[in-house]
Order: C-alpha cells, then sequence, then structure tokens
C-alpha cells in the first residue's frame, strides 16, 4: 500500500540554523499539508500546498517557514532560522484530489532545536 | 471557525471492557469529521470517517463512531478492548470544502489495563 515517507527521522539542530524537513507523499496525490505536534499538545495545521502555491497557512507559518515541491515528488518544508520553540514532530500528509476527503500522514520528524 | 474539544486527556478501561472516547465539535458548515490513532513513535493513522453519508461509521480494529448532529458529538467507541489499542487518539474536523485542512483536539490517551 502506498504511503507517505518522512526524512530525516530525526534532526537535531542549533538555534539560529536552518533545516529542511523532506516528505514523499503518495504519488498521485495533488494535495499536500505540513502539521506540526509540540510535545504533549495537539496536532496543529502549518499550511497546505496545491498547484505549486500555498492554499492557506496558520498564523504559526511565519515569514521563517517556506514549503517547496522542487521535483514533483518531495514536498519539502524549510525553516531558515530555527528556534529553540521550533522543538516538534512535524508531519506531512497527502491527498489525492478534491473529491476524496482522507489525508494520509507520514511518521513524521522529531526536530530538536537547541 | 471549526473546533474540536475531546473530553478526557487520558481513559483507562479493561482489557475486554468498553471503550468510549469523547469528541464534540464546532462548526460553521457541515462538518467532515475524523478518528486517527497514534501508537507510541508513529505517525497518525485513520480509524474512520463521517463524511455526510451513514451517521453511524465502521472504521479499522473494530471501532465505531456515531455522528449525532443535535448534540455535536462524535464519539468512539469499541465494544471490547484489547491490548493493543493503547495509543493516542485524535479527533479532527474539517470543511467539505476548501483544501480542508484538518484541526485537531488535544488528544486522548487509551491506557489498557490487564
Amino acid at each position: 500500500e502506498p504511503e507517505v515517507t518522512q526524512t530525516p527521522s530525526h534532526q537535531v539542530t542549533q538555534m539560529g540554523q536552518e533545516v529542511i524537513l523532506r516528505c514523499v507523499p503518495i504519488s498521485n496525490h495533488l494535495y499536500f499539508y505540513w502539521y506540526r505536534q509540540i510535545l504533549g499538545q495537539k496536532v496543529e495545521f502549518l499550511v497546505s500546498f496545491y498547484n505549486n502555491e500555498i492554499s492557506e497557512k496558520s498564523e504559526i507559518f511565519d515569514d521563517q517557514f517556506s514549503v517547496e515541491r522542487p521535483d514533483g515528488s518531495n514536498f519539502t518544508l524549510k525553516i531558515r532560522s530555527t528556534k529553540l520553540e521550533d522543538s516538534a514532530m512535524y508531519f506531512c500528509a497527502s491527498r489525492r484530489d478534491r473529491d476524496t476527503d482522507t489525508q494520509y500522514f507520514g511518521p513524521g520528524t522529531r526536530l530538536t532545536v537547541l | 471557525a471549526q473546533s474540536v474539544t475531546q473530553l478526557g486527556s487520558h481513559v483507562s478501561v479493561s482489557e475486554g471492557a468498553l471503550v468510549l472516547l469523547r469528541c464534540n465539535y464546532s462548526s460553521s458548515v457541515p462538518p467532515y469529521l475524523f478518528w486517527y490513532v497514534q501508537y507510541p513513535n508513529q505517525g497518525l493513522q485513520l480509524l474512520l470517517k463521517y463524511t455526510s453519508a451513514a451517521t453511524l461509521v465502521k472504521g479499522i480494529n473494530g471501532f465505531e463512531a456515531e455522528f449525532k448532529k443535535s448534540e455535536t458529538s462524535f464519539h468512539l467507541t469499541k465494544p471490547s478492548a484489547h491490548m493493543s489499542d493503547a495509543a493516542e487518539y485524535f479527533c479532527a474536523v474539517s470543511s467539505n470544502f476548501g483544501n480542508e485542512k484538518l484541526t485537531f483536539g488535544t488528544g486522548t490517551r487509551l491506557t489498557i489495563i490487564p
């Protein structure tokens, strides 16, 4: 069964450094999402992406964040200058098309900012 | 705006007993409702969903949920708990148009007592 994959599974970085989290959505899916889950808290929506542009972003998704689909298969989340409060589990999700309603989630990348 | 409230951050049941996890939603438009399960160190897996068809929805692993519009509820149940059901359960809501971002509840950690 096709699945969403994410790399790396765990990333440790120093405050102020740039990180790129990578996701490979299910191949025929058209809608892509990033969510994050700070330890002990609920899963929060960050951004949705369709047709090579951002559809919607949350208040969390400020100028330090960006997303890209560089090569038609990968979907990346970049944080330009990480802060301690960016430490969280980041989940990528994909959805096939407008007529389907299920988002399929990847296993997540745990980001630790020191 | 949409929101989800999950009553009880921790629920413990004995093996073989009924599992009941509560979810109430708020939505200004007809909602789509989802239950996701998260096993330790894993991503989010869809258990079941309500998308305006049958109000009683059956999912994987013997779980089911009933959409009750009058009570704005979508409680998750399983007649007989199994040790393997121990996990974190998230209720989520989305609208049935637009990019369908998911808004999650705070989660309920289910513990099964042998």
